[in-house]
């Protein structure tokens, strides 16, 4: 079974740009989590989806973040304007259903912002 | 929330000897523990998990353990091999939430 896809890898921009990541769920998942991971920490929930409905959004910076998954299968993550501390690897992870325990990660996007 | 503290950051160890990680969590109502290994630059994956109704599992050579009243759990690695150098996250997922709360990971080192 193919896994959770993430484009692109890496990026780098400068400060107050803006920046999109894009997620490919494992097909059938209904749940799908994008993860801050800043290096040398373990990955923080920004938000969850159930399908296209939001669960979880507590930890996302409204201010700047935004996230959508309009059709219930792919997502993207964006950020504008980007800081300095943005700096991290996106994760995006998906499970079969809001209630499984057992979460997919994808390779992550690494971002870095100057 | 939850709250996760993991030790210890780095863990050195040579090839054959043992690795303990150990971890904390705040919530009693945390239910599920997994444990991720995470290779340089690639994803998390998921190696173990236990959940509450049990004490311990096991897994060739990599087994965790629970105590709920003390709430701590820990990873245990026998015969460490080079290639389970990584880092290694600990996680908790209350009941309530189902949303993992992770730690800060371990790096471990096992020199051949």
């Amino acid at each position: 079974e193919a896994g959770v896809a993430q484009s692109p890898r890496y990026k780098i921009i400068e400060k107050r740009q803006s920046v999109a990541f894009w997620c490919n769920p494992i097909s059938g998942h209904a749940t799908l989590y994008w993860y801050q991971q800043i290096l040398g920490q373990g990955p923080k929930l920004l938000i969850q989806f159930q399908n296209n409905g939001v669960v979880d959004d507590s930890q996302l910076p409204k201010d700047r973040f935004s996230a959508e998954r309009l059709k219930g299968v792919d997502s993207t993550l964006k950020i504008q304007p980007a800081k300095l501390e943005d700096s991290a690897v996106y994760l995006c992870a998906s499970s079969l259903e809001e209630f499984s325990y057992e979460q997919y990660f994808g390779p992550g996007t690494r971002l870095t912002v100057t | 929330g939850e709250n996760v503290e993991q030790h210890p950051s780095t863990l050195s160890v040579q090839e054959g000897d043992s690795a303990v990680i150990k971890c904390t969590y705040s919530d009693s109502a945390s239910n599920y523990f997994p444990w991720y290994k995470q290779e340089l630059g690639k994803r998390p994956q998921l190696i173990i998990d236990i959940r509450s109704n049990v004490g311990e599992k096991k897994d060739q050579r990599i087994a965790v353990t629970l105590n709920k009243t003390a709430k701590h759990f820990s990873l245990h690695i026998t015969e460490t091999q080079p290639e389970d150098s990584a880092v290694y996250f600990c996680a908790a997922r209350s009941g309530g939430s189902y949303i993992p709360t992770f730690g800060r990971g371990t790096s471990l080192i096992v020199h051949p």
